[in-house]
């Protein structure tokens, strides 16, 4: 029963572009998000989360946005730069553990 | 050194035999957890320790599988008579854990498993 779903498992963007990577969760219960940016034989680096009790958290060039109604919270990237190619995990945090999504690996090309 | 350190960095070993990877967190940290990825899936909870009470381990596939945390510091994650399917990349990330903080987790770059 996967509770945190990321159902594009790739995303190709220009430089330059927004990317937009989502991601839905089943449990309500969930009140906090995260994600992870993954380089290959590299451990998942923290990028950026988000409380329950907002929609929006901006950092940079990176925004995630939360619509608690539909279970779906989103990345963006913008501009997207080819250093931003990497797999990119959605995850939610259940007693304290993190419940992550199967991943969505970006290409950013020039 | 300031990261999380896990080694070996890569293990090949046969089926049937036992492997031990371990996991250095970062100094002061108070929680432990390890992840696996299979190839093409996410991360997947195995276990986690915090601070002197029992260990969470909702996460362990079997009973092969064990996790010690000894004086609240380094983690060795055992595997016993392993099988083809133990194959992944654990993962091992450490947390502050305070209250109200995001309970970011920094993790270390892994170890590749591979049992032929």
């Amino acid at each position: 029963d996967q509770q945190v779903k990321q159902n594009s498992p790739s995303l190709s963007v220009q430089e330059g572009r927004i990317s937009i990577l989502n991601c839905d969760y089943t449990n309500s219960m969930f009140d906090y998000f995260l994600w992870y940016k993954k380089y290959p034989a590299e451990g998942p680096t923290f990028l950026i989360s988000i409380s329950s009790i907002k929609d929006k958290n901006e950092d940079g060039r990176f925004t995630v946005f939360l619509n608690k109604s539909a279970k779906h919270l989103s990345l963006h990237i913008v501009p997207s730069q080819p250093g931003d190619s990497a797999v990119y995990f959605c995850a939610a945090i259940n007693t304290d553990k993190l419940i992550f999504g199967t991943g969505t690996r970006l290409q950013v090309f020039p | 050194g300031a990261g999380v350190s896990q080694s070996p960095s890569n293990k090949v070993t046969e089926k049937g035999k036992d492997v031990e990877l371990r996991c250095d967190p970062i100094s002061g940290h108070t929680a432990l957890y390890w992840y696996r990825q299979s190839l093409g899936q996410g991360l997947e909870f195995l276990i986690y320790f915090q601070g002197n009470s029992a260990p969470d381990k909702s996460g362990l596939p079997s009973d092969r599988f064990s996790a010690e945390r000894t004086g609240g510091s380094v983690s060795t994650l055992t595997i016993q008579r392993t099988q083809q399917e133990d194959s992944a990349v654990y993962l091992c990330a450490s947390s502050l854990r305070q209250k109200g903080n995001s309970n970011e987790q920094f993790f270390g770059p892994g170890t590749r498993l591979t049992v032929l």
